[in-house]
Formats: structure tokens, sequence, C-alpha cells
């Protein structure tokens, strides 16, 4: 069964501190990465995606990946209330069709 | 780019009922398209991989007969959920993954919420 953990949270961070996301996988095959946001009743939005090992930096969000460690995670700087939100961590599988298989999701809340 | 809709957005409907969900990849091809459910406060979980012009794969424990799938074309997946019941109510979500893109990167629907009485 290949599994990606999260911690469920929520997360509870001040406006304008940075927020911690973490996320394991279990398939030491992955090679494609992915963190969606998602907001209540809505459906997930592409944050970034990371493919190989090191950060990846996009405005205020940095996706850093270790295969060693099987892990992945996100950084928001600068965290805003409108930030708040799931947020998904994805890993393609290995088999063909390339499907996601998503985290449980952490919930984060920026509080004002 | 890679806009993704579904319609409908919010169905009700009495239990026994059929009801369509249509994904369309509104500005580029998509050979492969998946659907999931996401019941409250769960995550997304993978239902079945849509494939143009031939059979969908369904992951276990999904019922092919219940759950039917049709990729009629490049830009078109269908999901009709069969004699539905209260059980069958969640959030089904479509995505779609670029056929020209380079990479897995999916592209999700907005979604749509379903409520069988």
């Amino acid at each position: 069964q290949k599994e990606v953990e999260q911690n469920s949270g929520p997360l509870s961070v001040p406006e304008g501190a940075i927020a911690s996301l973490n996320c394991t996988y279990s398939d030491r095959g992955s090679q494609s990465f992915f963190w969606y946001r998602q907001y209540s009743g809505k459906s997930p939005e592409l944050i970034m995606s990371i493919y190989s090992n090191g950060d990846k930096e996009d405005g205020r969000f940095t996706a850093q990946l270790n295969k060693a460690s099987q892990y992945v995670s996100l950084l928001i700087r600068d965290s805003q209330p409108s930030d708040s939100a799931t947020y998904l961590c994805a890993v393609v599988d290995n088999t063909g069709r390339r499907a996601l298989t998503f985290g449980s999701g952490t919930r984060l809340q920026v509080q004002p | 780019g890679a806009v993704v809709s579904q319609h409908p957005s919010r169905v009700i409907c009495k239990s026994g009922t059929s009801v369509k969900i249509e994904c369309r990849s509104l500005d580029f091809q998509a050979t492969t398209m998946f659907w999931y459910r996401q019941f409250p406060k769960k995550s997304l979980m993978l239902m079945a991989t849509s494939n143009e012009g031939s059979k969908a794969t369904y992951e276990q424990g999904v019922e092919k007969d219940k759950f039917l799938i049709n990729h009629a074309s490049l830009t078109l997946s269908t999901l009709t959920v069969t004699s539905a019941h209260p059980e069958d109510s969640s959030f089904y979500i479509c995505s779609a993954r670029d056929i020209a893109g380079l990479t897995d990167t999916q592209y999700f629907g907005p979604g749509t919420r379903l409520t069988v009485l």
C-alpha cells in the first residue's frame, strides 16, 4: 500500500510568520511531488511541483525534497490569513497511469 | 491556460436515480483524466483512471457497474453514478493531464457536490 503521510493539524501560525508543512511518502521509486491548496468546499489548486532533491522557490512558497529520507516539505513565508486552508501533499505513482496519491492534508490557520 | 470544467457543480437527486457528471479540459487535450471522491474532512481518494478510447481503470473497491466512466474525446470524460444511494453523497472531482505536457501535473475541475436523498 503506497502511502503519503501528513500531520492533520491544525497548524496555527501568526500573520507574517513562516509556516512549515511536512509530508513523508512510502514509495521510494516516486519521482514527482506536488503541493495543492484546498479551501473548504473547493477543489484543490496546484501550489508547487518538485522533481529533484533540494529546494524550489516560487514567490512566498518553497518546496523541499529529500528522496533519501522520502520527505517533502512546503514553507510559506510571510503567512497571510488568506493562506488559511488545507494543504495536500501528493505523489505520483510509478504505474503506467501516473495517478496521484494524496496525503490526508494539513489544515493551516494563519492568525491575524 | 490549463482549465478544467465540471458540470453540474451541485446536484440533489432521489435515491435510485442516475446522475451524470461531465469533466472537460477547455484549453488542452487530455488522453488521461482521473476521477476522485472526497468525503467531508477526508482527503481525495482516486476512484478511476479514464483513458480516451479505452476502458477506464478502477481502483480496488470501486464498483465499475455503479460508477460508469466514458472518455469519449480528448477533452471530455463523464462519470455516471447509477442507482445512486445516500452513501454515494460526496464531492466528486475530476482532473486532467495535458497530453502535450512533459510533467505529471494534473489540473483539477471545480468539483461536483452530489447529495442523494
